[in-house]
């Protein structure tokens, strides 16, 4: 069973730069299957896509937060990374990694089919 | 922009009741791109249904999806203890490519 863990600090200081890295076991990230992306939750709301990438390296950005994102993908350690920069308290959350399905024999889909269990980011001086 | 409206904001119903969650898109979304997701406290969002009316692996069939264009459900034939949580929809397509509803909590009555 695919399983993806986030790490990273769980406290970061306003305008420093969030990061975060996504490791896959049970899977190769390099599957063109997938995509692999991160979303955000902050305390008592909703669901905040931030944006995704392909094993290659292709990558979508929430429009909200491109100026700010980077995702990247390590295919020879499994992982894939995202950063965060000029963070503010608008960006504390819980942070997950997702894997995100693209395609089955038959058809496309785009639905994160795998859910990392979520890290808490606080931003606070 | 598609925006996702999901109804009601709260549903209070009893185990073994019949509960009928909407989602509703802004503009046309593809049935291939809407899934469906519970979440319960303290946990991740998991998978239920995907492609509008496919259940994900795992997932009892007691859950069911359907609709098309701009008006979707996600349907629970029987509350089990286990199903009250929060659901979210969820769309792929428009700038921004993913977007979620704001949720509709299942509560005990």
């Amino acid at each position: 069973q695919p399983q993806l863990l986030e790490s990273g600090p769980g406290l970061v200081k306003p305008s420093e730069t969030l990061s975060l890295t996504c490791t896959l076991s049970g899977g190769s990230i390099s599957s063109g299957s997938y995509y692999w992306g991160c979303i955000r939750q902050p305390p008592g709301k909703g669901l905040e896509w931030i944006g995704s990438i392909s094993y290659s390296g292709s990558t979508s950005y929430n429009p909200s937060l491109k100026s700010r994102v980077t995702i990247s993908v390590d295919t020879s350690k499994n992982q894939f990374s995202l950063e965060v920069s000029s963070v503010t308290a608008a960006d504390t959350a819980v942070y997950y990694c997702v894997r995100i399905r693209v395609a089955t024999t038959s058809s496309y889909y785009f639905y994160m089919d795998v859910w990392g269990k979520g890290t808490t980011v606080t931003v606070s001086s | 922009e598609i925006v996702l409206t999901q109804s009601p904001g709260t549903l209070s119903l009893s185990p073994g009741e019949r509960a009928t969650l909407s989602c509703r898109a802004s503009q046309s979304v593809s049935s291939s791109y809407l899934a469906w997701y519970q979440q319960k406290p303290g946990q991740a969002p998991r998978l239920l249904i995907y492609g509008a009316s496919s259940r994900a692996t795992g997932i009892p069939n007691r859950f069911s999806g359907s609709g098309s264009g701009t008006d979707f459900t996600l349907t629970i034939s029987r509350l089990e203890p286990e199903d009250f949580a929060v659901y979210y929809c969820q769309q792929y397509g428009s700038s921004p490519l993913f977007t979620f509803g704001p949720g509709t909590k299942v509560d005990i009555k």
